[in-house]
């Protein structure tokens, strides 16, 4: 039981350049979550999937897109690469029945050049 | 819209000091409240949770929390701390009538010197 896992662990891109972060979970949770960590601001929510099919926009939404392929995986897009998505990228997941307790992986740190 | 503020950045404690994190949210709803705690160098973890009933919450490893709401507050508390309470700690909010949305204050760095 794996829990919460993200690829890749570091990635460095230049300006302009694209990539998806890949997220993956095995604990059957409906939800799933795309966050940012930036020093002094905590965690903020770029997108969320309340359910395999949907997804939806939360605080910081602009310059990326997102796609729940199935019940297990969420991925993140950069569709073109700027200094300030510099960040560490959090997945996490929560259940249905408790669909506030998140569970997150272990973060995705990228540098934009 | 929902907001939360922890008060302190960076906290520099001696093993067996007692610690009180600070953190307040606003939103005057029915809230759940939240402590995460990430490890250096690991993903985030639950450390304590409070839905409903007792506003005193404990967590793991000897954590607690208050939840007092006249005062829109959920301090995070241990007696005793040792040097591998070493970690970032982050306050998170989430209202019933918005699913699962976490809003996470800044965190607080806690650094524990042996």
């Amino acid at each position: 039981n794996a829990g919460v896992t993200q690829t890749p662990k570091f990635q460095v891109l230049k300006t302009g350049q694209s990539m998806t972060l890949q997220c993956a979970q095995d604990m059957n949770h409906n939800s799933m979550y795309w966050y940012r960590q930036d020093p002094g601001m905590g965690l903020r929510l770029i997108y969320y999937s309340a359910s395999e099919g949907t997804t939806d926009k939360g605080e910081v939404p602009n310059g990326y897109n997102v796609s729940r392929l199935n019940k297990r995986e969420f991925s993140l897009r950069l569709e073109s690469a700027a200094p300030s998505q510099t960040s560490v990228y959090f997945c996490a997941s929560s259940g249905r029945y408790s669909p506030h307790e998140q569970y997150f992986g272990p973060g995705t740190r990228l540098t934009v050049t | 819209a929902q907001s939360v503020s922890q008060h302190n950045h960076h906290v520099i404690l001696s093993e067996a000091a007692s610690l009180e994190l600070g953190c307040n949210y606003s939103y005057g709803g029915t809230v759940n409240l939240f402590w995460y705690v990430q490890y250096p160098g690991q993903h985030l973890q639950l450390l304590l949770k409070y839905f409903s009933g007792d506003p005193l919450v404990k967590g793991i490893k000897g954590f607690e929390a208050e939840f007092i709401k006249s005062k829109f507050s959920f301090n995070l508390r241990k007696p005793s701390v040792q040097w591998s309470d070493t970690a970032e700690y982050f306050c998170a909010v989430s209202s019933y009538n918005q699913g699962g949305k976490l809003i996470f204050g800044q965190g607080t760095e806690l650094s524990v010197k042996p």
